[in-house]
């Protein structure tokens, strides 16, 4: 089965700087990956998404990039605000099959120090 | 985005009792409804996936007479956990598969005395 790997497991930034999440992943069959910020207590919230026929995506602040051959997804934030600080996880299915089970990585925990 | 209601969201119970938790999608239809489990500072683990008029599917690992899952309308599934025990005591979240993506509900955060 599909396998998630997430890096690092912690990162603090300055306000203001970028912020880099990777995560690989085992499944070459994997066509859809999420990315969630989940606050404590709350339930996780999708940030952004990208599915294998992308290479990059970018909403304001935040954009990801997908390599398909290196199996490997990352999460950019820049100009990072206090508010940023948060849980994030990244998750890869096969979305569109009869599968699509959503696989999270371990999170990393991001703190932005104003 | 697409809203998914949890109930109860939270509960407290002693050991040996049943607990059922209600997840709904409030404006769409779900054929697909996902259950997991998440453990303080911890990542959310899989437990079942399940399909509108059909059994669930578990992951391994998890006990399917002890985690109870029924998903008898296109809008509701609920789990419940049968003869609870402290390790049992987790946040549990469902989430449900709309068009694109899955949306979360809000958890239940279940404490066995």
């Amino acid at each position: 089965g599909e396998n998630v790997e997430q890096h690092p497991s912690t990162l603090s930034v300055q306000e203001g700087d970028s912020a880099v999440i990777k995560c690989t992943y085992s499944d070459s069959a994997s066509n859809y990956f999420p990315w969630y910020k989940q606050e404590l207590g709350k339930r996780p919230q999708l940030i952004i998404d990208i599915r294998s026929n992308v290479g990059e995506k970018k909403d304001q602040r935040i954009a990801v990039t997908l390599n398909k051959t290196a199996k490997h997804f990352s999460l950019h934030i820049t100009e990072t605000q206090p508010e940023d600080s948060a849980v994030y996880f990244c998750a890869a299915s096969g979305y569109g099959g009869s599968q699509g089970n959503l696989i999270f990585g371990k999170g990393t925990k991001l703190s932005v120090k104003p | 985005g697409a809203v998914v209601s949890q109930h109860p969201s939270r509960v407290i119970c002693k050991s040996g009792t049943s607990v059922k938790i209600e997840c709904r999608s409030l404006d769409f239809q779900a054929t697909t409804m996902f259950w997991y489990r998440q453990f303080p500072k911890q990542s959310l683990m899989l437990m079942a996936t399940s399909n509108e008029g059909s059994k669930a599917t578990y992951e391994q690992g998890v006990e399917k007479d002890k985690f109870l899952i029924n998903h008898a309308s296109l809008t509701l599934s609920t789990l419940t956990v049968t003869s609870a025990h402290p390790e049992d005591s987790s946040f549990y979240i469902c989430s449900a598969r709309g068009v694109g993506t899955q949306y979360f509900g809000p958890g239940t955060r279940l404490l066995v005395l």
